[in-house]
């Protein structure tokens, strides 16, 4: 069974350009999080869908990011205009349900 | 929001050495995880504890769900090369699938 996926890998965009991270999550899988994790520090919570609903979108940091999960299957995380500030690199993962969470190779974005 | 201290941030030993490594919240948490990333790639759940006190191993590793729910620790027996890796705990406040993350303890393994 495929794991989790995101897309692409490596981003580097320059400040003020957008950049859309995208995220498949494991077949099946009704819950799916967006995390990111700036260099060095702790790996931190965004948001989580349950099917195509935001079920908690508290860790978004700005109106500048976006977060869509259309029909319930993968996601995608835009970024709108992106700054500095958001590099890092963005973990998503996903679950059946309860706490055991699943995550992929995550997307390094940096912003120049 | 809430903040995991996890420590140490790094370590260097020799293979063959015991390591240990926690996670303490100002919080009490009702579920610890801990969770290894190897380069490139995602963390991967290693130690899921759900109950305080409880003592959970898997192989090597053996973590604890501190009694006071505030803290966790995680040991490694025997070190080898492979461990490498960054060590992340987490925790979950309520029955929310909401986690904490610590900043992660880098892991290095000396042959």
């Amino acid at each position: 069974e495929a794991g989790v996926t995101q897309f692409p890998s490596h981003s580097v965009i320059e400040k003020g350009q957008t950049v859309t991270l995208r995220c498949d999550p494991i077949s099946g899988h009704d819950n799916l999080y967006w995390y990111r994790r700036v260099m060095g520090k702790e790996i931190k919570f965004l948001l989580h869908f349950v099917k195509e609903s935001k079920q908690d979108e508290s860790g978004m940091p700005n109106n500048r990011f976006l977060a869509e999960r259309t029909g319930g299957t993968y996601s995608t995380l835009k970024v709108q205009p992106a700054e500095l500030e958001d590099s890092g690199v963005y973990f998503c993962a996903s679950s059946l349900s309860g706490a055991v969470q699943f995550f992929g190779p995550g997307t390094r974005l940096t912003v120049l | 929001g809430q903040q995991l201290n996890q420590s140490p941030q790094s370590m260097f030993i020799q293979e063959g050495e015991d390591v240990s490594m926690n996670c303490t919240s100002s919080s009490i948490f009702n579920t610890w995880l801990w969770y290894k990333q190897d380069p490139g790639e995602g963390p991967v759940l290693l130690i899921a504890l759900y109950k305080a006190g409880e003592l959970t191993s898997n192989g090597r590793l053996t973590a604890q769900f501190g009694i006071t729910r505030k803290d966790s620790f995680l040991n490694i027996s025997a070190s080898i090369p492979s461990d490498v890796g960054i060590y992340f705990c987490a925790g979950r406040l309520n029955n929310f699938n909401k986690f904490y993350f610590g900043s992660g303890t880098k892991l290095n393994v000396k042959p």
